[in-house]
């Protein structure tokens, strides 16, 4: 059955930057777009990006550019997400999504990622 | 950018009833370009309704999607206790982006 699994919980400081990893399984890795999207404390959805595996493509959402990274590995079937000049801000739960065209159909479990001092 | 704006912001509902949820589009959105999501707390949020009508599988025909252009809506039919959630609409037609979220409470 199709699987994504993230990496655990980070904590890092202001300024520090993280790396969040979600590795796919049960279906053909290069054939869907993994996007992410953050969800602050008690707030609503936040859609931060897109890689497309099957190619060297990668769009972001004007806030973050500058900020994030995503990057795949096509031997492990992994996509990473780092982001970088981390703030207070920042401090959210990480979703990785699997997209076969216009709608995100399978989740990641969610990374939690604490920034304090 | 495109902002979708959801309301009611809060919808308070008895089990049985029919909750009607609103998703309104700064711009005209094409209806393939729509789609809608629970989230349950502490969970990631779960697709319902893609293309704004299409039911993703094993979603119950209780839940319907309709709409065109900048207003959609989600329906559930006769709310059941476990449908007591949080719903979020998405638009890909330019980027992606999705609205605030209507909560879905035991009144």
């Amino acid at each position: 059955q199709v699987q994504l699994v993230q990496s655990g919980a980070e904590v890092q400081k202001p300024g520090a930057s993280v790396r969040v990893s979600c590795k796919a399984s049960g279906y053909p890795f290069n054939s869907f777009y993994i996007h992410w999207v953050r969800q602050a404390p008690g707030q609503g959805l936040d859609w931060m990006g897109v890689i497309n595996p099957s190619g060297p493509r990668t769009t972001y959402a004007q806030k973050f550019q500058g900020r994030v990274s995503m990057t795949w590995d096509t031997s492990t079937s992994t996509v990473h997400m780092e982001l970088s000049s981390l703030t207070s801000e920042d401090t959210a739960v990480y979703y990785c999504a699997r997209s076969p065209a216009v709608a995100l159909d399978y989740w990641g479990q969610g990374t939690l990622v604490t920034v304090s001092s | 950018e495109i902002v979708l704006t959801q309301s009611p912001a809060t919808l308070s509902l008895s089990p049985g009833e029919r909750a009607t949820l609103s998703c309104r589009a700064s711009q005209s959105v094409h209806s393939a370009y729509l789609a809608w999501y629970q989230q349950k707390a502490g969970q990631a949020p779960r697709l319902l309704i893609y293309d704004a009508s299409s039911r993703a599988t094993g979603i119950p025909d209780r839940f319907s999607g309709s709409g065109s252009g900048t207003d959609f809506t989600l329906t559930i039919r006769r709310v059941e206790p476990e449908d007591f959630a949080v719903y979020y609409c998405q638009q890909s037609g330019s980027l992606f982006s999705f609205g605030q979220g209507t909560k879905l409470e035991v009144k």
